[in-house]
């Protein structure tokens, strides 16, 4: 069975820096790429990053281009994410997901099937 | 970048009816498309993707169809535990999400 457990939300202030983690099991890790996923309070779902399965390719959100970064230990199983110049508007659960894939008339179409519990950031003074 | 726009933006159901969302891209994505349900305090759950193709485990009512900028996901017959939020999430370049649709209990 599929296990995302992220950690690392906290309070920060304005300015600060954090580290996400995201633990993974159950399934081959390396072979997958992930994202991360934030939901602010009382909002929708917003995609904030990708990185491929090497970690050779990384993707962002341009709200986050710049103050965050995506990696990943694939010997450790773990996803992380780096957020520096943390913002008011960043407060938000953030997810960790997997990113799935079918192959479809010649094309991959990507998916997010797999998704942790959550780890809430704060930033406030 | 790709906008997504769903409608209702909320809407009020009662147990067995046929209920609705629509899901428009800002450009064509093809069949790039997925649904997601969230009950409060939950992570989202894949229901559909690629437009159409039900998740493994997602109940029959639930049906996705579309492609190009205009999709549906159909639930056709309402029951109690399908009372949530429903998000569409474009995946032709990198990821976006529409704002959300809750369905709630008429």
């Amino acid at each position: 069975e599929v296990h995302l457990v992220e950690s690392g939300g906290d309070l920060e202030q304005p300015g600060g820096s954090l580290r996400l983690s995201c633990a993974a099991a159950g399934f081959t890790f390396s072979n997958y790429a992930m994202s991360w996923v934030r939901q602010a309070p009382g909002q929708g779902l917003e995609w904030v990053s990708a990185i491929s399965a090497t970690g050779d390719d990384t993707y962002y959100a341009d709200s986050v281009k710049g103050r965050f970064t995506v990696s990943r230990d694939n010997a450790k199983n773990t996803l992380y994410l780096q957020m520096n110049s943390l913002r008011a508007d960043d407060t938000a659960v953030y997810y960790c997901a997997e990113i799935g894939w079918t192959q479809q008339e010649l094309v991959a179409v990507q998916f997010l099937d797999y998704w942790g519990q959550g780890t809430l950031v704060t930033v406030s003074s | 970048d790709i906008q997504m726009t769903q409608s209702p933006s909320s809407l009020s159901a009662s147990v067995g009816d046929r209920v609705t969302i629509t899901c428009r891209a800002s450009q064509s994505i093809s069949r790039y498309l997925n649904w997601y349900q969230q009950k409060p305090g939950k992570a989202p759950k894949l229901l559909i993707y690629a437009a159409s193709s039900l998740q493994s485990g997602v109940p029959l009512r639930f049906s996705g169809s579309g492609s190009g900028t205009d999709f549906t996901l159909t639930i056709s017959s309402l029951e109690p535990e399908d009372f949530a939020t429903y998000y569409c999430q474009q995946s032709y370049r990198v990821f976006t999400f529409g704002p959300g649709t809750k369905v709630d209990m008429k």
